[in-house]
């Protein structure tokens, strides 16, 4: 299993410009988490998917930011139009169905590197 | 919803000492705290967890504690070693229905040799 994965590693963007960023959760996994992690807010939650239908959009910052999850292998998160202060590390994290007493396999992405200058 | 404080939010040892990060949680119907090694420039990934139903739960070097009626858990760290320098993420969730961890702000571990 290739595990979470996410592209690109790294992006540096002009402030303006639109970001999309994205990932590809673990097969069988139906469950899929946007994260914002900062030094001063630390591990943000901004949104979550359940069988690929968003549950809970409440951390989403602003009207700037948007997600998609099309189907169950891939899912995006879009900027637009990006600023300096979104500058961060974006991660993606999916988990499987809950069992009874067992781990549901959550993991996270190696994360997406945001900057906008 | 449920809410996790987690401290300190730096801890500085040196090497072969003791470390001990602490956190509480709001919720009493969580009943799964996992905790989370992130080295720099990585992901965070699972290192313990715990579940309501026991008190303690041990894996060579580190160790998890948790005491259900002051609703707050603990990680040890035994022998640091250099290599454990990272943060450190707690969380609290629910087991059953849709998994959603609430994670605590985080310590930064520094090992010094």
């Amino acid at each position: 299993d290739a595990g979470v994965i996410q592209s690109p590693r790294h992006e540096v963007t002009e402030m303006g410009q639109e970001v999309t960023l994205r990932c590809k959760p673990i097969s069988g996994h139906n469950s899929l988490f946007w994260y914002r992690q900062t030094m001063m807010r630390g591990l943000e939650l901004l949104i979550y998917f359940n069988n690929n239908v968003p549950i809970d959009d409440s951390g989403m910052p602003e009207d700037r930011f948007s997600a998609k999850m099309p189907n169950a292998s891939f899912s995006t998160l879009k900027i637009q139009p990006s600023e300096p202060r979104d500058s961060a590390v974006y991660f993606c994290a999916s988990s499987g169905p809950q069992r009874a007493g067992g781990f549901n396999g959550y993991t996270f992405g190696s994360g997406t590197r945001l900057t906008v200058v | 919803g449920e809410n996790v404080e987690q401290h300190p939010s730096t801890l500085s040892v040196q090497e072969g000492d003791s470390a001990v990060i602490k956190c509480t949680y709001s919720d009493s119907a969580s009943n799964y705290f996992p905790w989370y090694k992130q080295e720099l420039g990585k992901r965070p990934q699972l290192i313990i967890d715990i579940r309501s139903n026991v008190g303690e739960k041990k894996d060579q070097r580190i160790a998890v504690t948790l005491n259900k009626t002051a609703k707050h858990f603990s990680l040890h760290i035994t022998e640091t070693q250099p290599e454990d320098s990272a943060v450190y993420f707690c969380a609290a969730s629910i087991s059953g229905g849709s998994y959603i961890p609430t994670f605590g702000r985080g310590t930064s571990l520094i090992v010094h040799p």
